[in-house]
């Protein structure tokens, strides 16, 4: 059975860097025709794409987040990684690592999501 | 981007009730690049609908979901106890793919 597992701090100082991991079990992130991504939504809000990362290291970035989102993945480790700087009260939000599939360009709909880790950005 | 727009935003409804659930969106979608999600409160959305019309693995037949262009449906035949949820729409055709708003279908 796949699962996918957050992990991360819970508060982040604004304009500081906020750095995930998404740990995955059940699947090889290297040959799988999976995209692996990470999506947010703020309390009582709804959800925001942030983006996806290939096997292959392809990475697809949602426009409105590029200049401050990175996503890596280590495939010996089979995780992959979401690092947002410049944070602010705006990113205060639940967020979920997702594997995708279906579309192209690093969309597609998510078939398996984490249980989601809360983070806040709070001084 | 796509724009979703859901509606209604609440639907207070007793089990047994048939629903129909709205997902207009602010350009052509390709049908089959369209996802429903369900979420209950402090858990993960799951999807029960992708490509426009095709059950998740595990999703009862009492969700379907249709349309065409900009308007779309998600149709729940007889609300069970477990349905009570908020309800998303997903388009992954055109990037960034883009979430509905949401709509919740709660309890009369």
């Amino acid at each position: 059975q796949l699962q996918l597992q957050e992990s991360g701090p819970g508060l982040v100082k604004p304009s500081e860097t906020l750095s995930l991991t998404c740990s995955v079990s059940g699947d090889s992130i290297s040959t799988s025709s999976y995209y692996w991504g990470w999506i947010r939504q703020p309390p009582g809000k709804g959800l925001e794409w942030i983006g996806t990362i290939y096997s292959n290291g392809d990475t697809y970035y949602n426009p409105s987040l590029k200049s401050r989102v990175t996503i890596s993945v280590d495939t010996s480790s089979n995780q992959f990684s979401l690092k947002v700087n410049s944070l602010s009260a705006a990113d205060t939000a639940v967020y979920y690592c997702a594997r995708s599939t279906g579309g192209w360009h690093g969309d597609g709909w998510s078939d398996y999501w984490g249980q989601g880790t809360l983070v806040t950005v709070s001084s | 981007e796509i724009v979703l727009t859901q509606s209604p935003g609440t639907l207070s409804l007793s089990p047994g009730e048939r629903v129909t659930l709205s997902c207009r969106a602010s350009q052509s979608v390709r049908s089959s690049y369209l996802a429903w999600y369900q979420q209950k409160p402090g858990q993960a959305p799951r999807v029960l609908i992708y490509g426009g019309s095709s059950r998740a693995t595990g999703i009862p037949d009492r969700f379907s979901g249709s349309g065409s262009g900009t308007d779309f449906t998600l149709t729940i035949s007889r609300l069970e106890p477990e349905d009570f949820a908020v309800y998303y729409c997903q388009q992954y055709f055109i990037s960034p793919q883009t979430f509905g708003q949401g709509t919740k279908v709660e309890i009369k």
